[in-house]
């Protein structure tokens, strides 16, 4: 099978710090991974492609300065809220593909206090 | 970009009958139309997708169908069970390694 790990599951951070956020792919090698971003009764909204050995490709209205993301091997992608607000409290969850197919993270699931 | 539309928004049947749910999109370069299940707080679970050279493909109770002139796509869940309740979204790519867009989802609810 594929499978694709989040750490942490949750988190509750204070406003103004940052939390960084792991998707790991536990089986398979992943060159690309995609970060989502999904709120309470609402749909998956892709915030960026990240790219192992490059800069992360960000969509449309995504603060790039606000959501660092590293893709630091083949197995590793990090997502890191900076100067986090109650607004960005979301579920994050990561996916990666494999077998013609996405593979996705059980998302990690942030409130900012 | 492209724009994925999903109706309805909330579908309730009743345990043994049929449940439809339908998705347009607006990228003719799409190629590759996945659904997912996800129960709440859980990770999107693929149940089928199609791709562009297919029109219709059927697992057991779930079939999808997909009018690539149209551009538009659906989910058929025959005999609906309890276990069918959840959230149900199509998306949207040009293959299946891309990035995905998703519609708005359909919550199911199938009543004993």
């Amino acid at each position: 099978g594929a499978v694709v790990s989040q750490h942490p599951s949750w988190v509750i951070c204070k406003s103004g710090t940052s939390v960084k956020i792991e998707c790991r792919s536990l089986d398979f090698q992943a060159t690309t991974m995609f970060w989502y971003r999904q709120f309470p009764k609402q749909s998956l909204m892709l915030m960026a492609t990240s790219n192992e050995g490059s800069k992360a490709t960000y969509e449309q209205g995504v603060e790039k300065d606000k959501f660092l993301i590293n893709h630091a091997s083949l197995t590793l992608s990090t997502l890191t809220v900076t100067s986090a607000h109650p607004e960005d409290s979301s579920f994050y969850i990561c996916s990666a593909p494999r077998y013609n197919e996405q593979f996705f993270g059980p998302g990690t699931r942030l409130t900012v206090l | 970009g492209e724009n994925v539309e999903q109706h309805p928004s909330t579908l309730s049947v009743q345990e043994g009958d049929s449940a439809v749910i339908k998705c347009t999109y607006s990228d003719s370069a799409s190629n590759y139309f996945p659904w997912y299940k996800q129960e709440l707080g859980k990770r999107p679970q693929l149940i089928i997708d199609i791709r562009s050279n297919v029109g219709e493909k059927k697992d057991q109770r779930i079939a999808v169908t997909l009018n690539k002139t149209a551009k538009h796509f659906s989910l058929h869940i025959t005999e609906t069970q309890p276990e069918d309740s959840a959230v149900y979204f199509c998306a949207v790519s040009t293959d299946s390694w891309g990035k995905l867009q998703f519609g708005a989802g359909t919550q199911v609810v199938v009543t004993p």
